[in-house]
Parts: C-alpha cells; sequence; structure tokens
C-alpha cells in the first residue's frame, strides 16, 4: 500500500532561516509527489510536485523540495522563512491505483511556525 | 485562473434539515472531488467523479449525496447529518488525465458545517 510520513507533528524556525518540513514516502513504482500549503480556515494550495526528472523541484513562494530516491524523501525546503509561511503543510502522494482519477493519499501534516 | 468556488462559506444545519454545498470551476478540469477535513487533519477523500460520472465512494454514508450536473459543477446534498459530521468540506479539481503532469488538483477555500 503506498504511504506518505509527515514525522514532525510542528516544526518552529526563526524568520530568516533556513526551513525543512520533512516527508518519507512508501511506494510500488515511480512516485508522484507533491506538497500542499493550508493557511487557517482555508482550502489547500499547492506548492509543487515531482514527477519525474531534476531531483530539485522549485515551486511556489520561494518554495523547494529534494527528492531523494535512496531515502524515500521528498523534504520541502526554502532558504529563508517568512512569517508568513506560518502554516499547515501537507505532503501526498498519487494513488497509482486509481487510474484516471488522480486520488492523493496525505500525510498527516506538519504545522510549520516561523517565529520574528 | 485556478479557482475553484465553494459556497456557502458557512453552513449550520439541525440533524433534520436538508441542505446543499455548492462547488464551481471554470478550468476545464473533468475530475472533481469532495473531501471532508477535521481540524489539523489531513483530508478526507469521499467522491470522486471523473467526466461527470462517479467513480470513486469511499464508503461515505448515504446521508451524503453528490452530484455533478455538469463538467463545472459539482453539489453535495446533506440530510440526517449527525453532529460528528461538522468539519470543513473542500472540493476540488483536476484533470483526470492518467499521466501524473496534469493531476494537480486544485482546492476551494472550504465550507464550513457545523450540525447542531
Amino acid at each position: 500500500a503506498q504511504s506518505v510520513a509527515q514525522p514532525e507533528d510542528q516544526v518552529n524556525v526563526a524568520e530568516g532561516n533556513p526551513l525543512t518540513v520533512k516527508c518519507t514516502y512508501s511506494v510500488s513504482g515511480n512516485p508522484y509527489l507533491f506538497w500542499y500549503v493550508q493557511y487557517p480556515n482555508r482550502g489547500l494550495q499547492f506548492l509543487l510536485k515531482y514527477i519525474t526528472g531534476d531531483n530539485l523541484v522549485k515551486g511556489s513562494y520561494g518554495f523547494e523540495a529534494e527528492f531523494n530516491k535512496s531515502q524515500t524523501s521528498f523534504h520541502l525546503k526554502k532558504p529563508s522563512a517568512l512569517v508568513s509561511d506560518s502554516a499547515l503543510y501537507f505532503c501526498a502522494v498519487r494513488d497509482i491505483g486509481s487510474s484516471n482519477t488522480g486520488k492523493l493519499i496525505f500525510g498527516q501534516g506538519t504545522t510549520l511556525q516561523v517565529k520574528p | 485562473d485556478t479557482e475553484v468556488t465553494q459556497t456557502p462559506k458557512h453552513l449550520v444545519m439541525g440533524m433534520t434539515n436538508k441542505k446543499s454545498l455548492k462547488c464551481e470551476q471554470h478550468m476545464g478540469h473533468r475530475a472533481m472531488y469532495w473531501y471532508k477535513q477535521k481540524a489539523k487533519k489531513p483530508p478526507e477523500l469521499m467522491f470522486v467523479y471523473s467526466y461527470e460520472k462517479l467513480s470513486i465512494n469511499e464508503s461515505v454514508p448515504s446521508r451524503f449525496s453528490p452530484e455533478c450536473p455538469n463538467s463545472s459543477l459539482l453539489n453535495l446534498h446533506l440530510h440526517a447529518l449527525q453532529p460528528e459530521d461538522s468539519a470543513l468540506y473542500l472540493c476540488a479539481s483536476s484533470q483526470p488525465t492518467s499521466g501524473g503532469k496534469r493531476n494537480i488538483q486544485y482546492f476551494g477555500a472550504g465550507t464550513r458545517l457545523s450540525v447542531l
């Protein structure tokens, strides 16, 4: 069965410092991986995706993610955190058994708190 | 434009009421999704429509009844709900192709439902 894990419930970082939000995955075959962000009382916003190709994926709002096949990880990173980056972050993998429906399997989420 | 519009934003209903949630997108997407999300938890998939036909029902109770009247609209009809059904209901849409490149799901802001 496919799954993603986000080992940290919360990550705290000071504004201006680099941030990392961790995600590991377990899939059979090639993974299709996504990061979404959710601000309070809002829907999920797409940040970036990995399908194939370069292991460093660049996304919205200065975020990037590094795909590491040997470690089965897809960590989200940003060189310099902003207070406005404080939100709930979800890693997700596409369920390859879902044919054309694009069903996503989400991690449990990581709350990012950026302090001034 | 990557907008998915959900109405209403908030809904309070009694356990005997009948209400409907509405979702609309004009991105030409032919897959649409309903999710239920509890606070600080990942979204839980409820239904998937592909080309206006129901393709996935994640064993959702019959008090939730989805409808896809056309390629731009998705409704969720609610009847005889329970207090534990109180949650944020999210709609999403995507291209239903088998290639992962197009399977980015775009989410609406959600309807906050309270069942009294």
